[in-house]
C-alpha cells in the first residue's frame, strides 16, 4: 500500500538553530500536506503543496514539494521553544480525499 | 465556530466492555475521518465517510470495530468487546472535500484507556 516516510522520527535542536525534515512517497502524489501536533493536542494543518517544485513560507518555516512529487521537505529557521511538537506530512494521491500520515518527526528544543 | 467535538474527552474501561466515542463534525463540512493514534504505529486512518457514507474502513482492524453516521453532524466508533491493546488516543477529524483540497481538522480527541 501507500507508505509516506518521514525522517529523522527525533529532533533535538538548539534554540536559535536549523534543522529539516523529509517526507519521502514511493508513488506520486495529487499534493501533500503538513500538520503539527503540540504535546497532548492534536494534530493542526499547516500547509499545503499541490505544484511541482512548489516552495512556501510561512514566517520561520519552509515547505518545499520536489519536482518528481514525490517528496516533501519542512524546513524550519532559528529554532524557538514554540516549535516543540510533532510535524507530519501527509499525502493524498489522486484517488480520492483520504490522508495517509507519515510518522511524524519529533522536535524537542534546548533552551 | 466550535471546532470538531469529540466526547467523551477520557475513558477509563475494563476489558470486554463495549465503548462508544462521539463526534460532532463542522458545520457545513462533508467528510469525517476516525484516526487512531498510539506511540508504536503512530496515526492511522480507520474509516471515513463523505457525505454520511463510508467510503474506505480498510483501517478498522477488525469486526469488534464498527462506526456510523446517521447524519451529517453526528458520528460514533463503536469498540464492542473492548480490549487492552485498543488503549490509544482517537481523533475525529472533518473536512469539506472539494476537488483539489482537503484540510483535515481535528477535534481534541479521546484517550481511551482499557484496563
Amino acid at each position: 500500500g501507500q507508505q509516506v516516510m518521514q525522517i529523522p522520527q527525533y529532533q533535538h535542536v538548539q534554540e536559535g538553530e536549523d534543522f529539516t525534515t523529509y517526507c519521502n512517497s514511493s508513488t506520486t502524489l495529487s499534493n501533500i500536506q503538513w500538520y503539527k501536533q503540540r504535546p497532548g493536542g492534536h494534530p493542526v494543518f499547516l500547509i499545503q503543496l499541490v505544484k511541482s517544485g512548489e516552495v512556501k513560507k510561512q514566517k520561520r518555516l519552509t515547505f518545499q514539494f520536489g519536482e518528481a512529487k514525490k517528496n516533501s521537505s519542512l524546513h524550519i529557521t532559528a529554532t524557538q521553544t514554540t516549535d516543540v511538537g510533532t510535524y507530519f506530512c501527509a499525502q493524498q494521491t489522486a484517488a480520492g480525499n483520504k490522508l495517509t500520515f507519515g510518522g511524524g518527526t519529533r522536535v524537542l528544543v534546548k533552551p | 465556530d466550535a471546532g470538531v467535538i469529540q466526547s467523551p474527552r477520557h475513558e477509563v474501561t475494563e476489558m470486554g466492555q463495549e465503548v462508544t466515542l462521539r463526534c460532532k463534525p463542522i458545520s457545513g463540512h462533508n467528510s469525517l475521518f476516525w484516526y487512531r493514534q498510539t506511540m508504536m504505529r503512530g496515526l492511522e486512518l480507520l474509516i471515513y465517510f463523505n457525505n454520511n457514507v463510508p467510503i474506505d474502513d480498510s483501517g478498522m482492524p477488525e469486526d469488534r470495530f464498527s462506526a456510523k453516521m446517521p447524519n451529517a453532524s453526528f458520528s460514533t466508533l463503536k469498540i464492542q468487546p473492548s480490549e487492552p491493546r485498543d488503549s490509544a488516543v482517537y481523533f475525529c477529524a472533518s473536512s469539506f472535500w472539494d476537488t483539489n483540497t482537503d484540510t483535515q481538522y481535528f477535534g481534541p480527541g479521546t484517550r481511551l484507556t482499557v484496563l
